[in-house]
């Protein structure tokens, strides 16, 4: 089992730009869930997929940000425009429940200047 | 909303001393989970409690849920250096997770 794969694993753009955040889910987790990690804030769900489905998207932070998962096995997370406040290592999690334990891929950290 | 505490935030401890790190929900839990972060890595998951005064071991590692569902501990026993992270638990109310701000534990040789 090669766990979640994220990419890539370093971001650098420059505000305004437009980011995509790309993630894989192990194989048969019906769960996926992406995360925003920083110092200030800590772990922040942003939003999670059920079946493919967007259940609970609570956690975006602005219309900015977008997420899709168009199928079971990829998720992206895109932010347009980005500005240097949306820093931060972003993290793809999943599951096979709702609430059971969630495996975590590497994080792509995201700076923009 | 429900809310996830932890402390202390840091911890600094001399090889071989033990550490605890507490997890205060402001709601009853369903369960609880613990996650290690190492540094620069991401949250590891290590175990889930689930029943009122549930206790498990992990080596030197015994968790803890209290009575009324509302609070957690993790307690090491004679820390190694392999043992540095951030400590997170994570709390679950009505199917939604809530995690803590984690403790982040030095151990110096």
């Amino acid at each position: 089992d090669a766990g979640v794969i994220q990419s890539p694993r370093h971001e650098v753009t420059e505000m305004g730009q437009e980011v995509t955040l790309r993630c894989k889910p192990i194989s048969g987790h019906d769960y996926l869930f992406w995360y925003r990690q920083t110092m200030m804030r800590g772990l922040e769900l942003l939003i999670y997929f059920n079946n493919n489905v967007p259940i609970d998207d609570s956690g975006m932070p602005e219309d900015r940000f977008s997420a899709k998962m168009p199928n079971a096995s990829f998720s992206t997370l895109k932010i347009q425009p980005s500005e240097p406040r949306d820093s931060a290592v972003y993290f793809c999690a999943s599951s096979s429940g709702r609430v059971s334990p969630l495996h975590f891929g590497n994080g792509t950290r995201l700076t923009v200047t | 909303g429900q809310q996830v505490m932890q402390i202390p935030q840091y911890q600094h401890v001399q090889e071989g001393e033990d550490f605890t790190t507490y997890c205060n929900s402001s709601t009853t839990l369903s369960n609880i989970q613990w996650y290690k972060q190492r540094p620069g890595g991401h949250p590891v998951f290590l175990i889930q409690l689930v029943k009122s005064g549930e206790v498990k071991k992990q080596k030197r590692l015994t968790f803890q849920f209290g009575e009324a569902k509302k609070n957690s501990s993790l307690h090491i026993t004679a820390t190694q250096t392999t043992d540095v992270g951030t400590y997170f638990c994570a709390g679950t109310n009505a199917g939604k997770s809530t995690f803590g701000d984690g403790t982040t534990l030095t151990v110096k040789p």
